[in-house]
């Protein structure tokens, strides 16, 4: 079976912070993992996907299949980050997600 | 193209009524997929389809809730009869034909069963 966890529903940084936002994920088989983002009225989009390896607004994730990890991470959190965040595992065609982090960015 | 579009927005219903939301993927988008947010569940996968034949239903949470997807361009998700429990914001998202896993989401149906 596949499953996601986000251990954090809601984190809170001061600007200029680092930001390190937690996904552990159970999965057989070989895992695609995603962050996915949801801005304050806006639609969930795609930030980045591991296979990429990609920075994107400053977000960076690295794949840890040791640990089974895929942490989002961004070394000065700027306040438009504040945003809810989903982890999802992709596999077997389906994508699932974790239950999210809403990351507030305080000034 | 205006993106996935879902209908309607709001809804507020009494508790036994029934209710149709609705989905339009993108064009060109074989796969579809119904997901619920919730504050305490986050975003769970209810049921998808692959050109338009359900292949894992697995997430539906019980009889009350039925699925179609009768065209390449339209789908439905029926709860009936309501209840308070299924107040949830629904989304719709397609992706490409064995395409890079990403998931082009709608607007989401916010739903209130009182």
């Amino acid at each position: 079976a596949q499953r996601v966890t986000q251990p954090e529903k809601l984190l809170s940084v001061f600007k200029g912070a680092p930001v390190e936002l937690k996904c552990n994920y159970s999965y057989s088989g070989s895992p695609e993992l995603f962050w996915y983002v949801q801005y304050s009225r806006q639609r969930l989009q795609l930030l980045l996907r591991h296979i990429s390896r990609e920075s994107i607004k400053g977000f960076t994730a690295d794949l840890n299949k040791g640990e089974t990890s895929f942490h989002l991470k961004k070394p000065f959190a700027q306040e438009e980050d504040s945003a809810m965040y989903y982890c999802a595992l992709g596999g077997a065609q389906k994508l699932v997600f974790g239950q999210g982090t809403r990351l507030t960015i305080n000034p | 193209d205006a993106g996935v579009i879902q209908s309607p927005r709001h809804e507020v219903t009494e508790m036994g009524q029934e209710v149709t939301l609705r989905c339009k993927p993108i064009s060109g988008h074989n796969s579809l997929f119904w997901y619920r947010q919730t504050m305490m569940r986050g975003l769970e996968l209810l049921i998808y389809f692959n050109n338009n034949v359900p292949i894992d239903d697995s997430g539906m949470p019980e009889d009350r809730f039925s699925a179609k997807m009768p065209n390449a361009s339209f789908s439905t998700l029926k709860i009936q009869p309501s209840e308070p429990r299924d107040s949830a914001v629904y989304f719709c998202a397609s992706s490409l034909p064995r395409g890079t896993g990403e998931l082009f989401f709608g607007e989401g149906s916010r739903l209130t069963v009182l």
